[in-house]
Parts: structure tokens; C-alpha cells; sequence
């Protein structure tokens, strides 16, 4: 069946640094991935998203790559900020066309 | 251009009660999926609605149920309430079944005692 799994349930980055989310996909059939930001009391925040057909998208200080090899997507975050501290989940849009998400990956940024 | 409203956001039933949560969808959207979030995980998808029918359901029981309205929005009813329902219930929408992503709102936080 279709799966999602991040590599890491925690990071913690200094303010200012670059943070890097990794994520591992299942299904070599799925052709749509979205990195959504969702930050404590509140649904799931669009970041960014790739279609299957590339391998890297950026977007203001996020960039998503995909290596379709390895089945392995990351969000990279240029100059980390307090703001963005929250937990970042990527998700997978396979032929069920349903979102199937993982378990996701608690960015803390330290002052 | 209003964005995915959900309601109650906060509730709570007792084990073996039915409840129904409400959903309103992004303008122009056609498409709502319903997901629930245990604490500490991520969304499980439940099931979709597109232009009123049920458009694929993921790996929960029947007495989970849902309609779609002509206006698109939504309701997701739980008969028989177990404690393990307890969780936040998440509402996105889409259009044409998520080609172009999905919209969330904030989620209703149920607890079932």
C-alpha cells in the first residue's frame, strides 16, 4: 500500500541556519508531492509542492527536491526563523488520488 | 475568496453517541476529503467528496459516513463513538479532486470520554 515516512521526528536548528526535511515515499506510481507546515491548534499549511516530472521547485525561502531514484523528497528552509518553528509534514498524491501523509517532523528554531 | 471553515472546533461526547461535524468549502472548490489526526501523527485520510458522491474512502469502519450539499460543503457523522475517536478532525478542499491541492481549515478537536 502507499506510505510516507520522515527520516527524523525532531530537529532543532539555530536561528538563521538552513534546515533540511527529509521524507522517503513509497509509491514509485505517485506523481504529485506536497510539503504542508502545520503549527500547533491550527489544519495543515500549503508550503510548496512538486509534480512527479520535476526535481527541484523553489518557492521564497523553501526549496523542495525529488529524487525519484530513491524515492526521497526534502524541504530545505533558507535562514531558519522563529516563525518557523511548527511541525512539517510531506504528502504523497498517488493513482488512489487521495493525500496520504507521514508522520511528520517537529522543527524547533533556537534563538 | 474565503477559505475552509469547520465547526464546532472544539467538542465533546461520551462514548456510544453519534456526532456531526461541518465543514465549508473554499469558493470554487468542488472537491472535500476528510482526515483525522490522532495526537502526535499525521492525517489519515477518511474519505472525499466530489460533486456530491463519495469519491474513494480510506480504512475506517462504515460507521464513519459523510455528504456532500450542492453548495459543497460538507458533513462527517460518527455513530457509536469510541475513545480511540478522539482526535482532530480535518477538512480540506479542492478542485476537481486535488489536481491542484487541497485548501485545510483548522480542524474540530473531538474527545470522546
Amino acid at each position: 500500500g502507499e506510505s510516507v515516512g520522515l527520516h527524523l521526528p525532531t530537529l532543532s536548528v539555530q536561528e538563521g541556519d538552513n534546515s533540511i526535511i527529509n521524507c522517503a515515499y513509497s509509491n514509485s506510481a505517485s506523481d504529485y508531492f506536497i510539503w504542508y507546515k502545520q503549527e500547533s491548534g491550527k489544519g495543515p499549511q500549503f508550503i510548496i509542492d512538486i509534480r512527479s516530472n520535476m526535481d527541484k521547485r523553489q518557492g521564497q525561502r523553501v526549496t523542495v527536491l525529488l529524487n525519484k531514484t530513491v524515492k526521497h523528497l526534502s524541504l530545505q528552509i533558507a535562514a531558519t526563523q522563529p516563525g518557523d518553528s511548527a511541525v512539517y509534514f510531506c504528502a504523497e498524491f498517488g493513482v488512489s488520488r487521495q493525500l496520504t501523509f507521514g508522520s511528520g517532523t517537529q522543527l524547533t528554531v533556537l534563538p | 475568496e474565503t477559505g475552509v471553515t469547520q465547526s464546532p472546533t472544539h467538542l465533546i461526547k461520551t462514548r456510544g453517541q453519534q456526532v456531526t461535524l461541518r465543514c465549508s468549502s473554499q469558493s470554487g472548490h468542488n472537491t472535500v476529503s476528510w482526515y483525522q489526526q490522532a495526537l502526535g501523527q499525521g492525517p489519515q485520510f477518511i474519505f472525499q467528496y466530489y460533486r456530491e458522491e463519495e469519491n474513494g474512502r480510506g480504512n475506517f469502519p462504515p460507521r464513519f459516513s459523510g455528504l456532500q450539499f450542492p453548495n459543497y460543503s460538507s458533513e462527517l457523522n460518527v455513530n457509536a463513538l469510541e475513545l480511540d475517536d478522539s482526535a482532530l478532525y480535518l477538512c480540506a478542499s479542492s478542485l476537481d479532486r486535488g489536481l491542484h491541492g487541497y485548501t485545510f481549515g483548522s480542524g474540530t478537536r473531538l474527545t470522546v470520554v
